[in-house]
């Protein structure tokens, strides 16, 4: 089955210690996400790619980065983590046709100790 | 400013019972439309969508919702809940581009 698939499920990081979450998706979809959901709050866009165009949201802290090396796979990277930064990271896709329903990975817990 | 409000923030109901989850938006024209649907520790998953056409739509596991466009809302409903149905569910609305403004969520509980 076509999916988006994170890894790990769970992540442990020390306080400023960098860390790396990744996606990937079979759906061939040309856009990829990034979330960040924290308890019982609505998913909070961090950036998109479309294609390989990168797109930040304006309130999205300079701590957090991304790569997408190629169409299957999209990296976040949280460079100095701090208490505050743990929550659910999901990574979601969408499709061409313009109709932007979002398809979803099962998310990355981290903890920050 | 566009946005999307979910008022109830948790809803109990008893299992075999009807379900009907508000929700409103505040744009100036027609948003493309969702509702997703999130179990613990689990990415969302998408229950339906409208973008143009029949106001009332049809999703997965048994979900229909109505666009009414005089109310600007999109309720989600269900005639029978289920235990399995138990979740948090959020609305949200897409204006064209690439970001997505999702509600609260609202936690449903269902009881035996």
């Amino acid at each position: 089955d076509a999916m988006v698939i994170q890894n790990p499920r769970y992540q442990v990081t020390q306080f400023g210690k960098p860390v790396t979450l990744s996606c990937s998706q079979t759906l061939n979809h040309n856009v990829m996400y990034w979330y960040q959901q924290k308890s019982s709050q609505a998913p909070k866009l961090l950036f998109h790619y479309y294609d390989k165009d990168f797109n930040n949201e304006a309130d999205t802290p300079d701590n957090f980065q991304s790569r997408r090396p190629n169409t299957s796979f999209c990296f976040l990277d949280i460079r100095s983590p701090g208490l505050g930064d743990a929550a659910m990271y999901l990574c979601a896709t969408s499709g061409p046709g313009g109709n932007y329903e979002q398809y979803f990975g099962p998310g990355t817990r981290l903890t920050v100790t | 400013a566009q946005s999307v409000t979910q008022p109830d923030i948790h809803i109990t109901v008893s299992e075999g019972a009807s379900l009907e989850l508000r929700c409103n938006y505040s744009y100036g024209a027609t948003p493309y439309l969702f509702w997703y649907v999130q179990s613990p520790g689990q990415g969302l998953q998408l229950l339906l969508k409208y973008f143009s056409g029949d106001t009332l739509v049809q999703g997965i596991k048994g979900f229909e919702a109505e666009f009414k466009r005089s109310q600007s809302s999109f309720n989600l409903r269900k005639p029978s809940v289920h235990w399995s149905d138990a979740a948090e569910y959020f609305c949200a609305i897409n204006t064209g581009g690439f970001k997505t403004i999702f509600g609260a969520g609202t936690r449903l509980f269902v009881k035996a």
